[in-house]
């Protein structure tokens, strides 16, 4: 079965401080594209950052970064500077094609607070 | 520009009616999609489309319909609503299929099925 396991279904930060979300998935494909979306209380989808899983290279987006494992199938989100505008749900995702059909498999997200 | 409009936003219906939510894109994108968000469940994936006249099934299509009849437009039905389709939905598009999935969504619909 093809998932994504988001551990860590609450995390706090202080503001200004570092904050790392883990996610692993499964999948046997080897081209894909990972994703973290952020969802404040308005409820709002909003991307943060996106990694196609060919690359090596990590993503970067200002203050969010992500560390890629392919072999370990993780790809955890790492926020910098955490401010209190953060404070929202983030959901990990992952997006195949197989075959002309696709497939998108979110997380159950964790919800992270900023503490002032 | 609106970017993906959904309407409406809140929605209660009676089990066994039915209806549909719209879906709106003025960005010209190929690629649009349906999502239903359950509490603790993270977003499942209903139906997609890659283009005008070609949809495709999620991960959870069963008790929805869609149709794409031109580019702008994704309309979702509930064809006899139930009570377990009682959800947030989400409409999403982006501009390639095959290039970042979706990166557009909508603002979202809360339907309650009684």
């Amino acid at each position: 079965a093809q998932t994504v396991t988001q551990s860590q279904p609450e995390m706090s930060v202080q503001e200004a401080e570092t904050v790392t979300l883990s996610c692993t998935y499964d999948t046997s494909e080897s081209d894909y594209y990972l994703f973290w979306y952020k969802q404040p209380p308005s409820r709002q989808m909003i991307l943060v950052i996106r990694q196609e899983a060919y690359k090596q290279q990590n993503a970067t987006e200002n203050r969010f970064s992500v560390n890629f494992q392919k072999a370990a199938k993780s790809f955890s989100l790492k926020i910098s500077d955490s401010q209190l505008g953060d404070a929202a749900m983030y959901f990990c995702a992952y997006r195949i094609t197989q075959g002309g059909s696709e497939k998108l498999v979110f997380g159950k997200g964790t919800k992270l607070t900023v503490n002032p | 520009n609106a970017g993906v409009t959904q309407t409406p936003k809140f929605q209660v219906l009676k089990t066994g009616q039915s209806m549909t939510l719209q879906c709106a894109q003025d960005m010209n994108h190929e690629y649009m999609s349906w999502y239903r968000q359950d509490p603790g469940m993270g977003l499942r994936l209903i139906h997609y489309s890659v283009g005008a006249g070609i949809t495709d099934q999620g991960e959870v299509p069963n008790g929805y319909n869609v149709s794409r009849s031109t580019t702008e437009d994704f309309p979702l039905r509930l064809l006899s609503a139930a009570p377990s389709q009682t959800s947030v939905y989400f409409c999403a598009s982006s501009s390639i299929s095959g290039v970042g999935g979706p990166q557009h969504f909508g603002d979202g619909t809360r339907l309650s099925i009684l």
